[in-house]
């Protein structure tokens, strides 16, 4: 199985609202990660965790919460956002070290906060 | 700073065609590289990558070349075909085996039948 999977594909959100998103893999990979993506730009880091301890936070705003509570599930918990928030987020798992860095990708959530 | 660019933001080949994407990368620092494919509504998907003691890899239809003196990448595709045409982003690891991995702008290959 090669495939990292997310959950909801869409999400619509208010701004007072809490939500969460939820990605899961079963590749025995233990760093998992966290991008944005907005329309025709790259994705951006936002978090990585690597055997479940997060490791690099790219000083991402309090209002998203990352939770990683085994090694197949990462979970990003959301309050209050803003709608520039709105974007693909994106979930990717990998090797934790070593020489190449290959990462699998999710499809994404695309979340529009209203 | 670090900062991974390309030079074209999208390109039109005939199918059959070869396609050659390029990309400039500004941290000599950077040890690893990955090329990935992006297709509508879906992640990034990895197409080759190289290691900074190398000059060029070989895949499947696609050849990764790496120029370390100017700080330039390019993908080649050989005889591109429909499915090719996606937003390809080269994607830059910094030294030390970390898990940072800063993308490129990405540029948008059309392959025209």
């Amino acid at each position: 199985d090669t495939e990292v999977t997310q959950t909801p594909k869409h999400l619509v959100m208010g701004m007072t609202n809490k939500k969460s998103l939820k990605c899961e893999q079963h590749m025995g990979h233990r760093a998992m990660y966290w991008y944005k993506q907005k329309a025709k730009k790259p994705p951006e880091l936002m978090f990585v965790y690597s055997y479940e301890k997060l490791s690099i936070n790219e000083s991402v705003p309090s209002r998203f919460s990352p939770e990683c509570p085994n090694s197949s599930l990462l979970n990003l918990h959301l309050h209050a956002l803003q709608p520039e928030d709105s974007a693909l987020y994106l979930c990717a798992s990998s090797q934790p070290t070593g020489a190449v860095n290959e990462q699998f990708f999710g499809p994404g959530t695309r979340l529009t906060v209203l | 700073g670090e900062n991974v660019g390309l030079h074209l933001p999208t390109l039109s080949v005939q199918e059959g065609d070869n396609s050659i994407i390029n990309c400039a990368y500004s941290n000599s620092a950077s040890d690893y590289f990955i090329w990935y494919k992006q297709e509508s509504g879906k992640g990034p998907q990895f197409i080759i990558d190289i290691r900074s003691n190398m000059d060029k890899r070989q895949g499947q239809r696609v050849t990764v070349l790496l120029n370390k003196t100017v700080k330039h990448l390019s993908l080649q595709i050989a005889a591109t075909q429909p499915g090719d045409s996606a937003v390809y982003f080269c994607a830059e690891r910094g030294s030390g085996g970390g898990f940072k991995t800063i993308f490129g702008a990405g540029t948008r290959l059309f392959v025209k039948a």
